[in-house]
């Protein structure tokens, strides 16, 4: 299974933008990117996913290095609330399960 | 509806019990999932159900009996467990099983084995 590499914390000022960065240097052509994250005493929550191409929606945006071999997750401007564990997930052509890592803590500063 | 309910929220148990967990959902989803969570680490998938079907185990101990009677819900029968096996024990469901498929979460429920 390809495997991902995180930071194991971050922190950031609320209301600036936040770049999370996820290694991926063994993904293969039909991997997807995943990002789910974690708030305290709460069950995991999908953020983001894709291919290829960045990737917007109304949490995030996903950026994708050219050579898949990287991504960075961004929040555009973080809240409080987006304090959480943040993983970072490559979904296997070769099964359907999903195989999180230790994930970024973020911390958000008021 | 957009949300995976899951009951209790909290349960303590001796080894010599036997107790279910129960998950629902009602977004019309194919595929449901069992996570195991320890405290401080990531989930790790348990059981894989594709329209109601068990298509993954991940190689857990038979004490942990996993059940989909229709395809809105899931339950986890628990029968001799150990005191390691205390955790946050996640459901998730999404619309297939696919690489393209985002999963839903329920909030979990907090098992201690005593």
């Amino acid at each position: 299974d390809a495997k991902t590499t995180q930071p194991n914390s971050m922190e950031s000022n609320e209301e600036e933008p936040v770049h999370l960065p996820c290694n991926h240097s063994t993904i293969s052509g039909t991997d997807y990117i995943h990002w789910y994250r974690q708030l305290p005493s709460q069950g995991p929550e999908y953020v983001i996913h894709g291919l290829t191409s960045n990737v917007n929606n109304r949490m995030a945006s996903l950026a994708i290095a050219e050579d898949r071999k990287s991504s960075t997750l961004i929040l555009h401007r973080a809240t409080l609330r987006d304090a959480a564990v943040y993983y970072c997930i490559l979904r296997d052509n070769s099964n359907n399960d999903m195989r999180f890592g230790a994930g970024t803590r973020l911390t958000v500063k008021p | 509806d957009t949300e995976v309910t899951q009951t209790p929220k909290h349960l303590v148990m001796g080894m010599t019990n036997k107790k279910s967990l129960k998950c629902e959902q009602h977004m019309g989803h194919r595929a449901m999932y069992w996570y195991k969570q320890k405290a401080k680490k990531p989930p790790e998938l348990m059981f894989v159900y594709s329209y109601e079907k068990l298509s993954i185990n991940e190689s857990v101990p038979s004490r942990f009996s996993p059940e989909c009677p229709n395809s809105s819900l899931l339950n986890l029968h628990l029968h001799a467990l150990q005191p390691e096996d205390s955790a946050l024990y996640l459901c998730a469901s999404s619309q297939e099983t696919g690489l393209n498929n985002e999963q839903f979460f329920g909030p979990g429920t907090r098992l201690t084995v005593l």
